[in-house]
C-alpha cells in the first residue's frame, strides 16, 4: 500500500516568492494534517482537514499561508509571500477518522529553504 | 491540551533495554498516550499507543501507572538503527478536540 506522498522534497526560493506543497494521502484516509517542523523541534500542527473541511486551522498564519483539499483527497499548502522564518520542513499526514486514534501516517516532508 | 515533558537526550549501547519516560501531569480523562519515532529526513512513525496499564507490540512496550501522569516507553535490546528522536504525545480522540501536539522529543543515540 502506498504511503503519504509529498512533493517537492526540497525547495529553495528567495524571500517574497510564492511556494506550494502538494500532498496525496493514503487512499481512504479522510483526515489530513499539515505540520511544520523547525530544526531541532517537534512538528507543529498548521491545519487539519476532515474530508474537504478544514476543522482546525487555528495555528495557520492566514496572512500568508493558505491550504485547500479539493474533493477531500489531495491537498496543497501555499505560502505567499515566503519569509526567511518560513524555512522548515512541511509534513503532511493522514489518518482514518475515529480509528487508530493516535496513528498518523506521515509523508517524508518537503524541506523549504528561503534565502 | 496536556503538556508533555521528556528528557532532551539519552545514550545507550547496543543490546541494552532503553526506557524513556514522559511526564504529562495534566492528562485528561479522555486522553491517550502515543509515541512516535522520527529518523532524520523522514516523517514521524507511530510506535505504540495506550490508555492505561501496559501495552506491548512487536517493537516496544508502554507502561502507564494508575495515575496516568507519566508513561514509559521501553525498547528492548536496542540496535544502532534505533537511533532516532522519540516523541511522546497526549491527546483526545474525540471530534474537534482531537489534536496531537508534539513536544521537542528525546534524541536517543545508540552506541556500538
Amino acid at each position: 500500500e502506498a504511503g503519504v506522498v509529498q512533493s517537492p522534497r526540497y525547495k529553495i526560493i528567495e524571500k517574497k516568492q510564492p511556494v506550494a506543497f502538494w500532498c496525496n494521502p493514503i487512499s481512504g484516509h479522510n483526515t489530513l494534517y499539515w505540520y511544520r517542523q523547525n530544526l531541532g523541534q517537534g512538528p507543529e500542527l498548521l491545519i487539519r482537514y476532515e474530508n474537504e473541511e478544514a476543522v482546525d486551522d487555528s495555528q495557520l498564519p492566514k496572512d500568508r499561508f493558505s491550504a485547500e483539499r479539493l474533493k477531500g483527497v489531495d491537498s496543497t499548502l501555499k505560502i505567499q509571500p515566503a519569509e526567511l522564518g518560513d524555512s522548515a520542513v512541511y509534513l503532511c499526514a493522514s489518518s482514518l477518522r475515529d480509528r487508530d486514534i493516535g496513528e498518523l501516517f506521515f509523508g517524508e516532508g518537503s524541506r523549504l529553504t528561503v534565502l | 491540551l496536556a503538556k508533555t515533558t521528556q528528557p532532551i537526550s539519552m545514550d545507550s549501547y547496543e543490546g541494552q533495554e532503553v526506557n524513556i519516560t514522559c511526564s504529562h501531569n495534566n492528562i485528561a480523562t479522555n486522553d491517550y498516550i502515543t509515541w512516535y519515532q522520527q529518523f532524520p529526513s523522514q516523517g514521524p512513525r507511530f510506535i505504540i499507543q495506550g490508555y492505561k496499564t501496559k501495552v506491548t507490540n512487536e517493537v516496544a512496550s508502554l507502561f502507564i501507572p494508575a495515575d496516568r501522569k507519566s508513561s514509559t516507553l521501553s525498547l528492548p535490546r536496542v540496535s544502532l538503527s534505533d537511533t532516532a528522536v522519540y516523541y511522546c504525545l497526549v491527546g483526545s480522540p474525540s471530534g474537534s478536540a482531537r489534536q496531537l501536539t508534539f513536544g521537542s522529543g528525546t534524541q536517543l543515540t545508540v552506541l556500538p
